[in-house]
């Protein structure tokens, strides 16, 4: 089983759609959560950390649940540079690298 | 820019050559990841630095692989012997560790990559 699964999509959603991301995580022992914005041959970048609490940026919320093993994260009211491939991340057992989903790509329409 | 750096941005070689690539990270950062991506997957941890100790390795370093970190600041990954397998994009990133975020959970800063290609 992978470490770390997405549903790969594609998502088509036009703009001002709300688009929400499911991800779940095989190691219990995980502390740290995020989501990774990648656009098209380009390097993955933060997006937001994840906490238990479950927390807020704008447009986008994440959620964890540590029970389930299971993250999510929201957009409302897409927009067209919201088009890209969205990684659920968690930390390695070993608690500093990285394990990474495959990715779920959202393409947004005018 | 102070963002984290990758040298040689593209590199296309033939199987069997030994490959060379560095990456320089954000200034002070004191931990140094390298990852690769393969078409369609999530990047896949490779080793990582804090300072200059490789302190972890994933399975997918082979013997064929080696990563440096001399003096604490840039970093080589080299390849020897290149099969058509190692074609991917090698990517660095950097982090900095505090007293505050010793257990990980640090925000790593992702450098463009390096794309190989070996024919």
């Amino acid at each position: 089983r992978k470490e770390v699964e997405q549903d790969p999509g594609p998502f088509n959603v036009p703009e001002g759609a709300t688009v929400a991301f499911n991800c779940t995580y095989s190691n219990s022992a995980s502390q740290s959560f995020f989501w990774y914005r990648q656009d098209c041959r380009k390097e993955p970048k933060l997006l937001m950390s994840v906490y238990s609490s479950g927390n807020e940026d704008g447009r986008f919320t994440a959620q964890l649940n540590r029970a389930s093993q299971y993250i999510s994260l929201l957009i409302r009211d897409s927009k067209l540079s919201d088009s890209a491939t969205y990684l659920c991340v968690v930390n390695r057992n070993s608690g500093y690298a990285l394990n990474f989903g495959k990715g779920t790509s959202l393409l947004v329409t005018p | 820019d102070t963002g984290v750096s990758q040298d040689p941005r593209h590199k296309i070689t033939k199987r069997g050559q030994n490959v060379t690539f560095r990456c320089d990270p954000i200034s002070e950062h004191n931990r140094l990841y390298w990852y690769r991506q393969t078409l369609g997957q999530g990047p896949e941890f490779l080793t990582y630095f804090q300072n200059e100790a490789q302190l972890e390795k994933s399975r997918l370093l082979s013997d064929r692989f080696s990563a440096e970190r001399p003096k604490g600041s840039f970093s080589t990954l080299e390849i020897q012997r290149t099969e058509q397998g190692d074609s991917a994009m090698y990517l660095c990133a950097s982090s900095l560790v505090t007293q505050g975020n010793l257990a990980g959970g640090e925000t790593q800063y992702f450098g463009p990559g390096t794309r190989l290609l070996v024919l």
